[in-house]
């Protein structure tokens, strides 16, 4: 089945370590996207890939970083210069004839 | 600056009731996308409705349906006869095609919407 794989589900991590959360498309899209919700807010763009090799700062990069080295894959990666890492991480894409934004199952990260 | 609205943090219903959610958006762009998404307690954003800026007609799926009115930058959207499945956080959001694959959203805070049954 064709869909966005967000791995992993729950995530620990202690402070000062960087962390890498993975999500994978099978859906050829071209553009993929990394959103941190919190609780009672709604979803903030962190890093968005409109192409491989390519990406851009969303509204709140600081303290993350990103790589684009496949089209099928968009790595997020939090660093500990990241102050408030506890968040729910959703990753998503579109192509270029849809402008609807498909979305992963998210991954919780807590910083113990 | 681009901004969503969605004042109504929860609304509870019991099951069977009409309950409509309200979104008003900011933009000065005069080509943009309006979209809703559920969240159920699983956590992933389902894709419920897209609608551009330039297409004001409202739009029935089943027992949903969305009013768009740009006079009011209101897109609002109604469940009728709701069920208990329908609980969920629900996000309106905006945005802007640069004209490429980029398509950035600026999400609403959510509306929890609890049925009951």
């Amino acid at each position: 089945d064709g869909g966005i794989t967000q791995s992993p589900k729950y995530l620990f991590r202690k402070e000062g370590q960087n962390v890498t959360l993975s999500c994978e498309q099978n859906l050829n899209h071209d553009a993929m996207y990394w959103y941190r919700q919190d609780p009672g807010q709604g979803l903030r763009l962190i890093y968005y890939s409109q192409i491989v090799n390519d990406f851009q700062k969303g509204d709140i990069a600081e303290g993350y970083s990103v790589s684009r080295e496949k089209k099928e894959s968009f790595p997020l990666t939090v660093t500990s210069a990241q102050k408030n890492p506890t968040a729910f991480y959703l990753c998503a894409s579109s192509n270029d004839l849809t402008t609807e934004a498909f979305f992963g199952q998210g991954t919780r990260l807590t910083v113990v | 600056a681009q901004k969503v609205t969605q004042a109504q943090t929860e609304i509870s219903v019991v099951e069977k009731e009409d309950v409509t959610l309200d979104c008003v958006y900011e933009t000065r762009d005069t080509t943009y996308y309006l979209f809703w998404y559920k969240q159920p307690p699983s956590g992933e954003l389902v894709f419920l409705i897209r609608r551009n800026s330039f297409d004001e007609q409202n739009e029935i799926s089943g027992r949903y349906s969305w009013n768009f009115q740009k006079s009011t930058s209101s897109f609002n959207f109604t469940i009728t006869a709701s069920q208990v499945v329908d609980s969920a956080v629900y996000f309106c959001a905006l945005s802007k095609n640069y004209g490429g694959a980029t398509n950035k959203l600026i999400f609403g805070t959510g509306t929890l919407l609890a049925v009951q049954p």
